[in-house]
């Protein structure tokens, strides 16, 4: 999983409590990205980082924040967690804008 | 709307056989496209990256077909194995864009 990891890799919560995933890596590629998979959609961008500091959004963010303080680390917050952010989370990275992305080994998030 | 299609949307083959996977996309302009397996559980991994102006990439018993005029791409499985059995997940980035167009995925399955 090119040098990324997830934590937690399964979490159960309920609805309404915060709920915080964390993606690191020991690739110190520059771009960073959050995904959510469901059944029957391709996997679809929440928000993405271009450094330190700097995060943009994707195009299903609503619901979704992200910090990242570190190269290393990319944090992604549901602040208040719904039934419809039931999903497997996945983190990427890539060196360069536009070029191969190295998927993490996902996260599986139940809201109940 | 989704912008990359794939088809079928699953298929069963036996060890040892062929198969043949359908990708078709209306991204434009286009950069390059990619095929990424995904084994249950676990995250994507690129098979092949192809740019406009390559028309077939392989990866061991992978063959990926690209025709940038008709927007149409395939990806070819050779002598299956059992270890094939996975998601393949057709990518289509457009040039300097951070955001990807993902397929739904096909899902093979391939029986003993």
């Amino acid at each position: 999983d090119a040098g990324i990891t997830q934590s937690p890799r399964h979490k159960v919560t309920e609805t309404g409590t915060p709920v915080t995933l964390r993606c690191h890596q020991t690739e110190n590629h520059r771009y960073m990205y959050w995904y959510r998979q469901d059944p029957g959609h391709g996997l679809r961008l929440i928000h993405y980082s271009y450094g330190v500091k700097d995060t943009d959004k994707g195009e299903v963010s609503d619901g979704y924040s992200v910090s990242r303080s570190k190269t290393e680390d990319f944090l992604l917050t549901l602040e208040s967690a719904t039934s419809s952010q039931t999903s497997v989370y996945f983190c990427a990275i890539s060196e360069y804008l536009a070029i191969e992305q190295y998927f993490g080994p996902g996260t599986r998030l139940t809201v109940t | 709307k989704n912008q990359v299609e794939q088809s079928p949307q699953s298929l069963i083959i036996l060890e040892g056989k062929n198969c043949t996977l359908q990708c078709n996309y209306t991204v434009s302009p286009f950069s390059n496209l990619r095929w990424y397996k995904q084994d249950t559980g676990r995250g994507p991994v690129s098979l092949t990256i192809m740019t406009f102006s390559e028309n077939t990439k392989s990866n061991g018993r992978y063959t990926a077909t690209l025709d940038a005029d008709t927007k149409q791409s395939s990806l070819h499985i050779t002598a299956s194995q059992l270890s094939d059995s996975a998601s393949y997940i057709c990518v289509v980035s457009a040039p300097n864009d951070y955001k990807l167009s993902f397929g739904a995925g096909t899902t093979v399955t391939v029986r003993a």
